[in-house]
């Protein structure tokens, strides 16, 4: 199973700045996905960020706001722009095994954001 | 409607009862699905798959009716350990081909001594 490292685990930030969540994995992937938690809800896909290419966002999820880099195999970057206070959360990246085909998606232990 | 629909709960139940969990999905073209199991602050981890004839790993069984479009989890003998929020999740896969895995928000189970 792939092992994911994300950073920073958790952060305070004061509204109007931005933060970056790095993503790092222990194998090459061709998909990272970015999800958010708000407390008490579940798992909202944000984006699917592929190498090469430019994210796909989802509906209500905006590049402006959500920029994402993936420079290569292992690695991504999802910044979360011009903070309010409603995009305090949990953001997680996952991975699907390459290759696997299973839909079974593994996760970073997520980066908590609150924003004052 | 919400894609994937549960329960919230939560289920408080004794150690050693058996609960069961439900959930409901949307989308007719789903393709595949998954119990998750997230315990509290962590990030969700896969529990097991659902298939067709559904399946059984040790305590949990896991089944699957596509006419209801209907997916259950069932846990026997509760042990404390087994208290976490289980998410039902299905996979969507779109015309392009890529999938997406929609989440439900999660049933939560406390066992208790």
């Amino acid at each position: 199973s792939a092992v994911i490292s994300q950073k920073p685990s958790r952060d305070i930030c004061q509204r109007g700045t931005s933060l970056t969540i790095q993503c790092q994995v222990d194998s090459q992937v061709t998909m990272m996905f970015w999800y958010r938690q708000q407390p008490g809800q579940s798992l909202t896909l944000i984006a699917t960020a592929n190498q090469g290419s430019e994210a796909t966002y989802e509906s209500g999820f905006v590049i402006d706001k959500f920029p994402i880099s993936r420079p290569n195999l292992t690695f991504s970057t999802l910044t979360v722009s011009n903070l309010s206070p409603e995009d305090s959360s949990i953001y997680l990246c996952s991975v699907e095994e390459q290759g696997a085909g299973t839909g079974e998606l593994f996760f970073g232990e997520g980066s908590r954001l609150t924003v004052l | 409607r919400k894609e994937v629909e549960q329960d919230p709960g939560p289920f408080n139940v004794p150690e050693g009862a058996t609960v069961a969990f439900n959930c409901t999905y949307s989308n007719s073209a789903s393709q595949s699905f998954f119990w998750y199991r997230q315990d509290c602050r962590k990030e969700p981890k896969l529990l097991m798959s659902v298939y067709s004839s559904g399946n059984e790993d040790g305590r949990f069984t896991a089944q699957l009716n596509r006419a209801s479009q209907y997916i259950s989890l069932l846990i026997r003998d509760s042990k404390l350990s087994d208290s976490a929020t289980y998410l039902c999740v299905v996979n969507m896969r779109r015309v392009t081909g890529f999938q997406k895995l929609v989440f439900g928000t999660g049933t939560r189970l406390l066992v208790s001594p």
